[in-house]
């Protein structure tokens, strides 16, 4: 399994961070993994965003951290393998390496076992 | 959220030294508890999960042990490539969280 971030490295602030991840050697619609988003502000520790789980019949359940959960939106493209974050109203404090991340369970009680490679996203006019 | 504090935030140690970083939860994750390990400029990797389950392809100097609240990572003899930041993260409930990582440094 392998995963690769993509996007726009600068974001002004106050609009839309938008980010892709590509999931290859697996299927998006593994009932298996939590496709997820883990960030790492400058400096910093590690601040999961949240994830998406396919639970059957196209239907996906979203989980977001309650700190960003009014700004966050995580969906899924099947026909291209991906899966996409979404952050609104972004500010320097949204500065960071974001992963895209996968592992077994909404918690990850077996550990978060396969990352991309983490793409840095600047706010900043 | 539960939160994860470890100690030390930093450690400085030779090679073969036998090295022990701690994990402590604000409340009981049973046995819930990962760990990580940071180079720079890289993704974390899994090391333990579940307290003291080794992920595969890890050398069996690590080690992983607690329960509760109160967690330990153990590297018994210290090679050159295990300076990096290490990471534990509960795996609890939801939010998931990390602490704040203790970085680990040639002395």
């Amino acid at each position: 399994l392998h995963l690769q971030e993509s996007g726009p490295g600068l974001v002004k602030p106050s609009e839309t961070l938008s980010l892709t991840c590509t999931v290859s050697g697996g299927s998006i619609s593994s009932t298996t993994y939590y496709w997820g988003w883990i960030r790492q502000p400058p400096g910093k520790g590690l601040e999961w965003v949240g994830n998406i789980y396919y639970s059957g019949s196209t239907y996906y359940t979203t989980y977001y951290n309650p700190s960003l959960k009014s700004r966050v939106t995580i969906s899924v493209d099947t026909s291209k393998n991906q899966f996409s974050l979404k952050l609104t109203s972004v500010t320097a404090a949204d500065t960071a390496v974001y992963y895209c991340a996968t592992g077994i369970g909404r918690d990850y009680p077996s550990g978060v076992d396969v990352w991309g490679q983490g793409t840095t996203v600047t706010v900043s006019s | 959220d539960i939160q994860m504090t470890q100690s030390p935030s930093s450690l400085s140690a030779s090679v073969r030294d036998r090295v022990t970083i701690t994990c402590r939860a604000s409340q009981s994750i049973a046995s819930y508890l990962n760990w990580y390990q940071q180079k720079p400029g890289k993704a974390p990797k899994l090391l333990m999960y579940g307290a003291s389950s080794m992920q595969s392809g890890v050398p069996p100097r690590f080690g992983g042990s607690g329960s509760g609240t109160d967690f330990t990572l153990t590297i018994s003899s210290l090679q050159p490539e295990d300076f990096a930041t290490y990471y534990c993260q509960q795996s609890y409930s939801t939010p998931i969280t990390f602490g704040q990582g203790t970085r680990l440094e040639i002395k």
